[in-house]
């Protein structure tokens, strides 16, 4: 069976540019995550789909960062402008039935904002 | 507010000695509660998790992590420490928090390196 799979793997900007970064999760799961992870810091929710709908994306920097899930698999997040401060690394994840069921991650996508 | 944390950043220990890491947590409810590793330019791939029953769990690869709800801790363990364990692990708190969603809180991590 496939993991989550993310790409790019990494990806380097200046400040100011878009970015966009994909996510595929595991086959038949209806929950997906995004996170973000600094530099030191476990991953911190950014965003969580059930289905093609965001149930909770409180933690999402809507000025800036959008994401979508239009069919209910794959799944893009965007930053646009993106700032210095958006250094990290992005991680999809990706469940069955959400709540105490184990979420699988994919590799991540390391951006760099210079 | 719920929260999770690893007190030690950074451990090294010699292969072949036991490990014990460290995680304490914050929440009112029953916790369930989880264990990742992540290798360098890895996702996470979890360990073990507790949901109820048995305080101590067993997962992957020789690790073990024991619930003490009077502690609020749920310490990761092994008794015999591989060269290829060296790694990031991260401790998880997963429940129904502010908005009603469940979800995960993670440490910031605890850094292993392993001496030969």
């Amino acid at each position: 069976e496939a993991g989550v799979v993310q790409s790019p793997r990494y990806k380097i900007i200046e400040k100011k540019q878009p970015v966009a970064f994909w996510c595929n999760p595991i086959s038949g799961h209806n929950t997906l995550y995004w996170y973000r992870q600094n530099l030191g810091q476990g991953p911190e929710l950014l965003i969580r789909y059930e289905n093609e709908e965001a149930v909770d994306d409180s933690q999402l920097p809507k000025d800036r960062f959008s994401a979508e899930r239009l069919k209910g698999v794959d799944s893009t997040l965007k930053i646009q402008p993106a700032e210095l401060g958006d250094s990290a690394v992005y991680l999809c994840a990706s469940t069955s039935g959400g709540g105490r069921n184990t979420q699988y991650f994919g590799p991540g996508t390391r951006l760099t904002v210079l | 507010a719920q929260s999770v944390t690893q007190p030690d950043i950074h451990i090294t220990v010699s292969e072949g000695a036991s490990l014990e890491l460290r995680c304490n947590y914050s929440y009112g409810a029953t916790p369930y509660l989880f264990w990742y590793v992540q290798s360098p330019g890895q996702g996470l791939q979890l360990l073990l998790k507790y949901f109820s029953g048995d305080t101590l769990v067993q997962g992957i690869k020789g690790f073990e992590a024991e619930f003490k709800r009077s502690q609020s801790s749920f310490n990761l363990r092994k008794p015999s420490v591989h060269w290829s364990d060296a790694a990031e692990y991260f401790c998880a708190v997963g429940g129904a928090f502010s908005g009603g969603y469940n979800k995960l809180i993670f440490g910031a991590g605890t850094r292993l390196a392993v001496h030969p």
